[in-house]
């Protein structure tokens, strides 16, 4: 079976512009996570979607947004881009709403904002 | 608010010789623990968890931590280094009542094994 699935797996934005970045989860799973990498930190919780509803939300600007579809596939948007935007996002899906478990990353999106 | 400390940022250890990375958490409620691995360029992976059952738990690859309440810590351990143990590894813990999958994970202890 396929693991998650990331797209695009790098890109390069200049500041102001605006990125959209997609997950597909694991088949059967309903829950997807999102995560920012910056280099040299470990992840930072942004938000988690459950059956297309926001579940937790990070402390991220407004800036940030995201969404679940009815395939449970997830899209990331974060507008207005700033130099430190860039990191690694990563994806994360789970079978279940509840934060018990293991999180099954992708390889995430390496975005660069110059 | 809970938090998470990994001591030293890189560790180096020769092949064959033991491994401990150390991870010291902060919990108001009882928390869920968990070690993942991120190879370069890649995601991560879950090594192990605790989640309240034993104390000690093993992993995958020869891993194993224990959970010490008394201490708050949760140490990662490895009796013999591989070279494919050379990774990047985060310490994570989670509210266990707060029902979603917002981890607070440490800042990483980058492994490198020489020959």
């Amino acid at each position: 079976d396929a693991g998650v699935t990331q797209s695009p797996t790098h890109l390069i934005k200049t500041r102001g512009q605006q990125v959209t970045l997609r997950c597909s989860p694991i088949s059967g799973h309903k829950s997807v996570s999102w995560y920012q990498q910056v280099l040299g930190q470990g992840p930072q919780f942004i938000f988690q979607y459950y059956e297309k509803e926001e579940r937790g939300r990070g402390n991220f600007p407004d800036r940030f947004s995201a969404r679940q579809f009815p395939n449970y596939s997830s899209e990331l948007n974060v507008n207005a881009l700033l130099l430190g935007d860039s990191a690694l996002y990563l994806c994360a899906s789970t079978p279940t709403e509840r934060g018990t478990g293991e999180l099954f990353f992708g390889e995430g999106s390496r975005l660069t904002v110059l | 608010a809970q938090s998470v400390t990994q001591l030293g940022s890189h560790v180096s250890v020769s092949e064959g010789a033991l491994v401990l990375l150390r991870c010291n958490y902060s919990s108001s409620v009882p928390p869920y623990l968990f070690w993942y691995v991120q190879y370069p360029n890649q995601g991560l992976q879950l090594l192990l968890k605790y989640t309240s059952a034993a104390t000690l738990v093993k992993g995958i690859n020869g891993f194993e931590a224990e959970f010490k309440k008394s201490e708050t810590s949760f140490h990662l351990t490895k009796p013999s280094a591989h070279m494919s143990d050379a990774a990047e590894y985060f310490c994570a813990v989670s509210d266990r009542f707060s029902g979603t999958y917002k981890y607070i994970f440490g800042t990483g202890t980058r492994l490198k094994v020489l020959a």
